[in-house]
């Protein structure tokens, strides 16, 4: 597709469980970013990688929380033993290039109930 | 830290009236300032932006924003909404050389007929 992806759309998980979130970003797309948007809130910044590299993990909430893109492409949020606190939408943007200023694209994002 | 206020959570408004969403960003350090929208069931989709240059800038669909930095403020309007602009709207701000987008909260304008 020519926008960025994120599957599932919704993911109910009981506490205590692993869950996994995947984004295809844009083909070509250098940038790739992981925000978590409460309800009734702004997303929030989680991590971003340029290529495979992640530069920036410092909005991570705890070490239950991974990233990985390890091919430089699609993108992989993990969440460990899950929390009621986890509930939220879990977005992901991507953009062409590394630039401070870049326009970014997101996808519709995956809507995390912990039960 | 930068943070940014959106005051209003929502706001109503007759089709044809004029509309203005606000935002207010903490830090007057260099900034690039954004204004994104979010159509119901979509991702969120680039409204405008000010990176620098005239602080008036523009939408293809008739919306601008002001950044005034005395007042670390840049507020969207449109002179005529249409029923089809109700949607969330999302300020953002990134300090100058960083990648990190702080967004507030949000807006929900709902243009009623």
């Amino acid at each position: 597709g020519a926008g960025v992806s994120q599957s599932p759309r919704y993911k109910v998980a009981k506490r205590g469980q692993d869950v996994a979130l995947r984004c295809d970003p844009i083909s070509g797309h250098v940038s790739l970013f992981w925000y978590q948007q409460a309800l009734g809130q702004g997303p929030e910044f989680l991590t971003y990688f340029q290529n495979e590299a992640q530069l920036d993990k410092s909005g991570l909430p705890s070490d239950r929380f991974f990233a990985e893109r390890p091919e430089g492409s699609v993108s992989t949020l993990k969440i460990q033993r899950t929390q009621q606190e986890d509930s939220a939408v879990y977005l992901c943007a991507s953009s062409p290039r590394w630039q401070p200023n870049e326009k970014l694209f997101f996808g519709s994002g995956t809507q995390l109930s912990v039960l | 830290a930068q943070s940014v206020t959106q005051l209003d959570s929502q706001v109503p408004v007759f089709e044809e009236a004029p509309v203005e969403l606000r935002c207010n960003y903490s830090s007057s350090v260099s900034v690039y300032l954004f204004w994104y929208v979010q159509y119901p069931n979509q991702g969120l989709q680039l409204l405008l932006k000010y990176l620098s240059g005239s602080t008036l800038v523009e939408s293809i669909n008739g919306f601008e924003a002001e950044f005034n930095k005395s007042q670390t403020s840049f507020h969207l309007r449109k002179p005529s909404v249409h029923i089809s602009d109700t949607a969330e709207y999302f300020c953002a701000v990134s300090d100058k050389g960083t990648y990190k987008y702080i967004f507030g909260t949000g807006t929900r304008l709902k243009v009623l007929a």
